[in-house]
């Protein structure tokens, strides 16, 4: 158990639809990294925070938006859905602030738009 | 543009025979390098990272910066070696950390 917390573990919805991944990281990282994984596109970096601000952009959709609360939770929200998002997407947490370091993954949450 | 290559897919070797996946990175600056790991049914993990210089589960990886590769080795595959490696580097401005396309090694008993 990596102590990286990710909610819901399987989301099953439809094109055009709204979701919000949530992601709690380890007690005391203050980094919370998002990655997308498909079979063709392998583990995508979405987007990265540290202490509640945006640290680096990845491959993010403009449907895709993301943020860190106060409590150190991440939210990621998908709306529009299109097939083509169906994924697993993945958080991540790091202990080394923002100069990066080893990131602990939670289990993922399997996205299928229908 | 950050890139990592890991030109295969798949990897499948016997017990007991010398394992190589390769990674080669084209990265701007000195990025540290990682290794992650993911077996059947558990979450991503750090394998082994390029500063540490040391062995784990056997695994070894050099970085060589003139070809710009970071190649993990084990001489003596074994079958609970099987998994999906992921090759990573990190640096730049905001150190983010992005992962080579994966190479998934089969080891055959």
């Amino acid at each position: 158990d990596s102590g990286v917390t990710q909610t819901p573990k399987h989301l099953i919805t439809a094109t055009g639809q709204r979701v919000t991944l949530r992601c709690s990281p380890r007690s005391g990282d203050l980094s919370v990294y998002w990655y997308q994984q498909s079979l063709d596109q392998g583990l995508q970096f979405l987007i990265q925070y540290y202490n509640g601000e945006e640290r680096a952009k990845g491959n993010i959709l403009e449907r895709f938006s993301a943020q860190q609360f106060p409590d150190l939770h991440s939210e990621l929200n998908l709306s529009s859905l299109e097939l083509g998002d169906s994924a697993l997407y993945f958080c991540a947490s790091s202990a080394r602030g923002p100069t990066g370091g080893e990131l602990f993954f939670g289990e993922g949450s399997r996205l299928t738009v229908l | 543009a950050q890139r990592v290559t890991q030109p295969e897919k798949l990897l499948s070797v016997f017990k007991g025979a010398p394992v190589e996946l390769k990674c080669n990175y084209s990265y701007s600056g000195s990025p540290e390098l990682f290794w992650y790991v993911q077996y059947s049914r558990q979450r991503l993990q750090l394998l082994l990272r390029h500063i540490s210089r040391e062995s784990i589960k056997g695994f070894t990886a050099d970085l060589n910066k003139g070809e710009t590769s970071f190649h993990l080795k084990k001489p003596f595959a074994q079958e609970e070696d099987s998994a999906m490696y992921y090759c990573a580097p990190q640096g730049g401005a905001t150190n983010k950390l992005i992962f080579g396309t994966g190479t998934l090694l089969a080891v055959q008993p």
